[in-house]
C-alpha cells in the first residue's frame, strides 16, 4: 500500500522555525517528484515546494522562497520542509502528495500553527 | 492563471446526475486535475489529465473539457459522494480552484 506520513508540525511563534517530514512506504520513493501543499480556510489549497527524483531541481511558491527549503533524502525514503522565518499566513495543515504536477496520494496533513 | 468553481455549494438528491464546473482564465490544454476531499481527509485524485479517471475511482465519475472549461460529472450520486470537490491545473503552475461544496439532500 502506498503510504505517506507527515510529521514536525506544531504550534510556533512568529519568526520561528519547524522542519516538517514526509515518510514514504509502498512504492519506488527515488523515483517520484514529491510536492508540499497546504491548506488553510483563508488560503484554500495552496502548492508550496516540489523536489525532482534526485534533489537536483526544486520549485517554491513566491510567499516561501528564502524562507523555506525542500529537501529528500533517497536512503531514508523521506521528504523533508524546513520551514524559517515563519508567519502567521502559514498557518495551515502541510500535506505532502506523490508527484510533481499533481499529486496521488497525500499523505493525512500535519497543522503548522504561527502565533503569538 | 485563476481557477474559478461553480457552484459554491450544491445541494442533490440520491441518484441525481451533477455537474461541477471549473473555468481556468487563460488555457491550460488538458493539465487538469480533479480531487475529492472528505472532513478530516486529505483530497483524493478522482480525474487527471481532464478525462482520465484515477485508479479504484468508480465510473460515476467523469470529466471532460479542455482548454479553459472543465466539467466534473457524477452521473448517479450517492451518499457517500458528498465532499469539497477540487479542481487544479499544472500548465506551468500548479493552481487550485476554491472548491464546490457537495451536499446530499
Amino acid at each position: 500500500e502506498v503510504q505517506l506520513v507527515e510529521s514536525g508540525g506544531g504550534l510556533v511563534q512568529p519568526g520561528g522555525s519547524l522542519r516538517l517530514s514526509c515518510a514514504a512506504s509502498g512504492f519506488t520513493f527515488r523515483s517520484y517528484w514529491m510536492t508540499w501543499v497546504r491548506q488553510s480556510s483563508e488560503k484554500g489549497l495552496e502548492w508550496v515546494a516540489n523536489i525532482n527524483q534526485d534533489g537536483s531541481d526544486k520549485n517554491y511558491v513566491d510567499s516561501v522562497k528564502g524562507r523555506f527549503t525542500v529537501s529528500r533524502d533517497n536512503a531514508k525514503n523521506s521528504i523533508y520542509l524546513q520551514m524559517n522565518s515563519l508567519r502567521v499566513d502559514d498557518t495551515a495543515v502541510y500535506y505532502c502528495g506523490r508527484g510533481g504536477e499533481w499529486f496521488d496520494p497525500w499523505g493525512q496533513g500535519t497543522l503548522v500553527t504561527v502565533s503569538s | 492563471t485563476v481557477m474559478t468553481q461553480s457552484p459554491a455549494t450544491l445541494s442533490v438528491s440520491p441518484g441525481e446526475r451533477v455537474t461541477l464546473a471549473c473555468r481556468a482564465s487563460q488555457s491550460v490544454s488538458n493539465r487538469l486535475v480533479w480531487y475529492q476531499q472528505k472532513p478530516g481527509q486529505a483530497p483524493r485524485v478522482l480525474i487527471y489529465g481532464a478525462s482520465t479517471r484515477a485508479t479504484g475511482i468508480p465510473a460515476r465519475f467523469s470529466g471532460s473539457g479542455s482548454g479553459t472549461q472543465f466539467t466534473l460529472t457524477i452521473s448517479s450520486l450517492q451518499s457517500e459522494d458528498s465532499a469539497v470537490y477540487y479542481c487544479q491545473h499544472y500548465d506551468n503552475w500548479i493552481i487550485f480552484g476554491q472548491g464546490t461544496r457537495l451536499e446530499i439532500k
